[in-house]
Parts: structure tokens; sequence; C-alpha cells
């Protein structure tokens, strides 16, 4: 059972362009969140969704930043007009059921953006 | 708005010793609370969780514990090794909301 996947690993995109990363769920999980980690701080939620669903976005910036976890594929988070700002790692986790006390959070390696 | 602090934020001890890693809490209101490894350049590993109705958990050398009350956990590492050398994350996630937060990590080094 493969773990969390995300891909790509490294992406380095000029200002002013698109970022476009991706997560495959553990095989069974239809939770997935995303967290953010810039440099020297701790990781912060972003989003998380559902098949087809938006359940809390309440850390996502208002602008530019944009999720999906569509009925069939891995779940993308969309950057657009990157600045230099969004340079950070990109972290996916997911779970098989809302979380419940006993429920893990599984993380992907991370998608290193580095906006130049 | 719960925040999570993990002190100090670098540790450097010799092979051999044992370890007590902190994590405070400022809402006691948890549902679970989860100790993380990161490697550098890499993903997170988990390594403890502890349900908010558990007082602690075991994993070969580590052992975390839970004290709800006073918004405190701690990850105890037995007889470190090089190899425990990494950044340490704890997290806690709350009934009602999905999300984990974080502290910004202890990083250790064992020295051989």
């Amino acid at each position: 059972n493969a773990g969390v996947m995300q891909n790509p690993r490294h992406l380095v995109r000029r200002r002013g362009q698109e970022a476009r990363l991706r997560c495959s769920p553990m095989k069974g999980h239809s939770h997935v969140y995303w967290y953010r980690q810039l440099p020297e701080e701790g990781l912060k939620f972003m989003v998380y969704l559902q098949k087809e669903n938006i359940i809390d976005e309440s850390g996502m910036p208002k602008e530019r930043f944009s999720a999906e976890f569509p009925k069939e594929g891995p779940s993308i988070l969309r950057i657009q007009q990157v600045v230099r700002g969004d340079s950070a790692a990109y972290f996916c986790a997911s779970s098989p059921s809302e979380r419940k006390q006993h429920t893990e959070a599984f993380f992907g390696q991370g998608t290193r953006l580095t906006v130049v | 708005k719960q925040e999570v602090t993990q002190i100090p934020a670098a540790l450097s001890v010799p092979e051999g010793e044992n370890l007590v890693l902190n994590c405070s809490f400022t809402d006691s209101a948890i549902y679970n609370l989860q100790w993380f490894r990161q490697d550098p350049g890499k993903g997170l590993t988990s390594l403890l969780l502890i349900q908010s109705s558990q007082r602690e958990q075991t994993s070969g050398r580590l052992n975390a514990s839970l004290d709800k009350s006073s918004g405190r956990s701690t990850l105890y590492i037995a007889a470190s090794q090089p190899g425990d050398s990494a950044t340490y994350l704890c997290a806690v996630s709350q009934g009602g909301s999905e999300k984990l937060v974080f502290g910004k990590g202890m990083k250790l080094t064992v020295n051989p």
C-alpha cells in the first residue's frame, strides 16, 4: 500500500507563473489536507477536502490559491501568479474518514516550491 | 485559538543520553496529540498518537505522555542514537475541527 504521493518533489517557478501541486492520498483514504511550511516556521493548515468538496479552507489565502479534489484523480493545490513569498514546502496528508481520536494523519514527502 | 509551543528549539546531546522533548498547548480541549519526526528535506513520519482519553503511548525506545489538564505532552527517547537526529514536531487536533495545529518543532542532534 503506497503512502501519500506528492509530485513534483521540487518545483521552480518564475514570479507570475502558475504552480500546480498534486497529491494522491493513500489507498482507501478519502480525506485530504494541505499544509504549508515556511522556512523556520511550523506547518500551517491550509485546506481540508473530501472528494468533490472543500470542507474547510480557513487557512488558505483568499487570492491566488485554490484547491480541488475531483471524483477521479489526485487533489490539486493551485497557486496563480506566484510571488517569492510563496516559496515553501507544501505537504499533503490523508486520512480514511472523518478524524476520530484514534485516526492518524499520514503525510506525503512534500513539494518544495521555489519562486525565482 | 490553539497554540502549540515546543521549547527548546534545538538540542545537541552525546549518544546514549535519555531525552525528554516538551510540547505545550493552550487549549486543553484536544481530540488527540501526535508526535512526528521530520528529516531534512523530507516529509513527516508519524511516531506516536495519543488519544485525549489516554495518558501515554509507547513504541520501542519512544514513550509519549499526555497531561491534558496542564496542556502538556512529553516525548521520551531512551538511549539516544545518532540516527535519532531529526526535527521532532508535536501537533494537536480538536473535536469539530479536522486540522492539526503544529508546534515549530525541536531540532535534535545526537553526536556519536
